[in-house]
């Protein structure tokens, strides 16, 4: 079971802007540095933001990330239809059980 | 072009034993952190094991024991040796290279292999 919670869904029309939260805690997220994975069906997971809120090269700046405290935020601006996807946090977690943590995942769905 | 090549994965009964591969590509190896992610059908990620450019090792509660990750350098390879499997193990695994600040992002995956744990 997840330590990094995510809404289970969110959806919006196209060109509009949805928000991801994944709420954690001081063993995780108020800790380290966050990232995020987008999952489009049958495929493998895809580094979207690293560092909080750095983009690696591709992906384009309608996707951006935010820390503060013991959460984290992924939005994406101007939804596109191919942005229907499952979307993960991550980071380390210094608790006995894991050293790294996912969310539970949130659904996109693009209306 | 910078590559991750999962093999290894089928179908093994309870309690039995295999072993995962992976095959990088386009990139210094030795230098990366690596890890292995498995993701059960229809559920999230889970993060099973890591592995250091130290050859440093870490697993999470539920495979510790169970699960070994290792790497051979000159072959630009990492494995994941799983013993004592049960149905709970099943998924796809995936393995994936660190990044970031704090080695705690994974920017390149490979294709995932499956892993199908029943009698």
């Amino acid at each position: 079971q997840s330590v990094l919670t995510q809404p289970p869904s969110v959806s919006a029309a196209p060109g509009q802007k949805v928000t991801i939260s994944c709420s954690g805690s001081s063993s995780n997220i108020g800790n380290n540095y966050v990232s995020w994975y987008q999952q489009l069906p049958g495929t493998a997971p895809k580094l979207l933001i690293y560092d909080n809120n750095k983009r690696p090269s591709g992906i384009p700046d309608r996707f951006s990330g935010s820390k503060s405290g013991t959460s984290a935020t992924l939005g994406i601006t101007g939804l596109q239809t191919g942005d229907e996807a499952d979307y993960y946090c991550g980071t380390w977690d210094s608790s006995l059980s894991a050293f790294y943590v996912f969310g539970t995942g949130t659904k996109v769905t693009v209306l | 072009e910078v590559q991750l090549v999962e093999s290894g994965g089928g179908l093994v009964q309870p309690g039995g034993s295999l072993r995962l591969s992976c095959a990088a590509s386009g990139f210094t190896f030795s230098s990366y952190d690596m890890h292995w992610v498995r993701q059960a059908t229809g559920k999230g990620l889970e993060w099973v094991s890591a592995i250091g450019t130290a050859g440093d090792t870490y697993y999470p509660g539920s495979v510790k024991g169970r699960f070994t990750i290792s790497r051979e350098n000159a072959k630009n390879s990492l494995y994941l040796q799983m013993n004592s499997l049960r149905a709970g193990d099943t998924a796809v695994y995936y393995c994936a290279r660190g990044y970031g600040e704090d080695l705690g992002a994974f920017d390149i995956w490979g294709q995932g292999t499956m892993v199908t744990v029943s009698s």
